[in-house]
Order: structure tokens, then C-alpha cells, then sequence
């Protein structure tokens, strides 16, 4: 079946120190895989994108993810987290036409 | 910048009653989509649309779920009798050809039936 995992309900990280946000997926083909970003009470912000090419992709606001076919991950990255980054990260999949997301992480940074 | 809107934002209805969720996708897309999230829970799809047809939809979108694209302009989601279970965050999303076909979603409609 077809499916995304993020294995942390939620990530907590002081500002100005790097963080990641997991994410592993379980789909046949080469799959397009997405990052996505949701504030509270708005709707899912697209943050950045891996189709082919370089394995390290740099998205919005500073985010970059790296592709990593073997471990069939995608985690998300920031060399540097602010505390307005503080939000809820959706990791999504796409094998045909639709997204699959996976549960979401909640990303706190605290000052 | 373009934006996908939808209204309304919150919809209270009671069990048993149809509603309709509207949305109006980027003015160049041509797939479009709709999504729920239950609270709490991940974000699931229900249905995706392109050239005036239905061209995936999910188990969750049964016979009482219909979309339409009424004009040039709007996407809209029915539900023609909710059931309790329908509360939920419904999204809009729409896509175009360019760009590796990412999905650009609404602020979404928060339906409550009770």
C-alpha cells in the first residue's frame, strides 16, 4: 500500500539551531514528493518540491529537504529555525494524481 | 499572487442536510481536487477533476458526494445528506501544467454537522 510515515508527532528546537523533520515513504515508481506547511486555521502552504535531479532541494523561508532513494526518505531541513517557523509540516507524496500526506509534525521553536 | 479561495469558511448544518462547499481555483489551473481533515487527523483525498470529469476519487467519496464545475470559474463539492462523520476541514487544491504539477490548496471550509 501506499503510504507516508512521519515518525514524530511533534519536534522541538531551540531558535538559531538546525532542525529536521522526518519523513519516509512507501510507494512504487519514482514518486514526486512535496513538503507542506499549515498555520493554524489556514489551509496547507506548499513549501518545496523534489520531481529528479539534485537530491537536495531548497524550498521556502529557508527550507531545503534532501531525497534519499535507498532509505526512501525525504526529510526536511533549516540550517537555522525562527521561531515564526513554529507550525505544523505535512511531508505528501505523489504517485499518480493524488497527494498521500503523511500524519504531520508539529514543530515548536522556542526562543 | 494567485490564490485558491473557498467559501464559506465555516459551515454549521444539521445531519441529514445537503450542503455545498465553494471554491475558486487559480485562474490558470486546470486540476483541481478536493480534500478533508478530520480534526486531529491526517489530511485525506477525496476527488480529483480535470477537463470536466471526474478522474480519481477516493473510498470516502461515495454517492452522496458530487463536485461540479458550474462555470468558468468555480469548483464545487456537494454533500447531498451529511452524516455526523462528514465534520471535517474540507480543502480545495488546484494544479496546472507547469511547475511539476504542485498543489496549490485553499484556506478550506470548516463544516460541523449536528
Amino acid at each position: 500500500a501506499q503510504s507516508v510515515a512521519q515518525p514524530e508527532d511533534q519536534v522541538n528546537v531551540a531558535e538559531g539551531n538546525p532542525l529536521t523533520v522526518k519523513c519516509t515513504y512507501s510507494v512504487s515508481g519514482n514518486p514526486y514528493l512535496f513538503w507542506y506547511v499549515q498555520y493554524p486555521n489556514r489551509g496547507l502552504q506548499f513549501l518545496l518540491k523534489y520531481i529528479t535531479g539534485d537530491n537536495l532541494v531548497k524550498g521556502s523561508y529557508g527550507f531545503e529537504a534532501e531525497f534519499n532513494k535507498s532509505q526512501t526518505s525525504f526529510h526536511l531541513k533549516k540550517p537555522s529555525a525562527l521561531v515564526s517557523d513554529s507550525a505544523l509540516y505535512f511531508c505528501a507524496v505523489r504517485p499518480a494524481d493524488k497527494l498521500i500526506f503523511g500524519t504531520g509534525t508539529r514543530l515548536q521553536v522556542f526562543p | 499572487e494567485p490564490e485558491v479561495t473557498q467559501t464559506p469558511s465555516h459551515q454549521v448544518t444539521q445531519m441529514g442536510q445537503e450542503v455545498i462547499l465553494r471554491c475558486v481555483p487559480i485562474s490558470n489551473h486546470l486540476y483541481f481536487y478536493w480534500y478533508r481533515q478530520i480534526l486531529g487527523q491526517k489530511v485525506e483525498f477525496l476527488v480529483s477533476f480535470y477537463n470536466n470529469e471526474i478522474s480519481e476519487k477516493s473510498e470516502i467519496f461515495d454517492d452522496q458526494f458530487s463536485v461540479e464545475r458550474p462555470d468558468g470559474s468555480n469548483f464545487t463539492l456537494k454533500i447531498r445528506s451529511t452524516k455526523l462523520e462528514d465534520s471535517a476541514m474540507y480543502f480545495c487544491a488546484s494544479s496546472g501544467l507547469a511547475g511539476g504539477f504542485v498543489q496549490y490548496f485553499g484556506p478550506g471550509t470548516r463544516l460541523l454537522v449536528l
